[in-house]
């Protein structure tokens, strides 16, 4: 079993409906978990960071944590085309090393 | 603007040539890594430095060699590399290496080719 996993996608939604990300893992002692989004060429952007069970919002993006589960998701809201790009969801393994998984491209369409 | 620059941004090289990579944080962190980023694969971790120590080497091959004389400033310095090391190469920083907290900071990266 891969220590993080995320459907690859592509996720295509139409300009304005919610786009849902899901991300499972592995270790059960993880603690916080990472968002990253990566447009192509660029590198990882860190949009959101969830470390206790519940839903965390920050503007569309709602990052949801699941310990007992061991999934985390994100939800942007009133998606734009602008959100089209490869998300990243990170765990860290040991208080360093983060497990990246392998990202899950969404594409928005206008 | 990331705060983390790198340079430079495309390298063409020979599997012969000696090259280095170089990496600089303006966000006064501690740590810093260098990733492997391939198509289709997860960010591989390569190597950590913390307060200009290594302390993470993850089997890489001795053609990659790191060299961090600063807590700002890190290379990867590059000899005789294969065609499958051709990926981006991503270098990132955080404020430190306590607890799993802290949010990590990417350059935009070096995209290196292999003839």
């Amino acid at each position: 079993q891969k220590e993080v996993e995320q459907n690859s996608g592509p996720l295509s939604v139409p300009e304005g409906a919610i786009a849902s990300l899901n991300c499972t893992y592995s270790d059960r002692g993880s603690q916080s978990f990472f968002w990253y989004r990566q447009y192509s060429g660029k590198s990882p952007e860190l949009i959101m960071s969830i470390y206790s069970n519940g839903d965390k919002e920050d503007g569309r993006f709602t990052a949801q944590l699941n310990k007992a589960s061991q999934y985390v998701s994100l939800l942007i809201r009133d998606s734009q085309p602008s959100d089209s790009a490869t998300y990243l969801c990170a765990v860290p393994l040991r208080t360093y090393k983060y497990i990246f998984g392998t990202g899950t491209r969404l594409k928005v369409l206008a | 603007e990331t705060g983390v620059t790198q340079t430079p941004r495309h390298l063409v090289m020979g599997m012969t040539n000696k090259k280095s990579l170089k990496c600089e944080q303006h966000l006064g962190h501690n740590a810093m890594y260098w990733y492997k980023q391939s198509a289709k694969k997860p960010l591989e971790l390569m190597f950590v430095y913390n307060f200009k120590e290594q302390t993470e080497n993850n089997s890489v091959p001795s053609r990659f060699s790191p060299e961090c004389p600063n807590s700002s400033h890190l290379f990867l310095h590059l000899h005789t590399l294969q065609p499958e090391d051709s990926a981006l190469y991503l270098c990132a920083s955080s404020q430190d290496l306590l607890g799993g907290l802290q949010p990590q900071h990417f350059g935009d990266g070096t995209r290196l080719s292999i003839l």
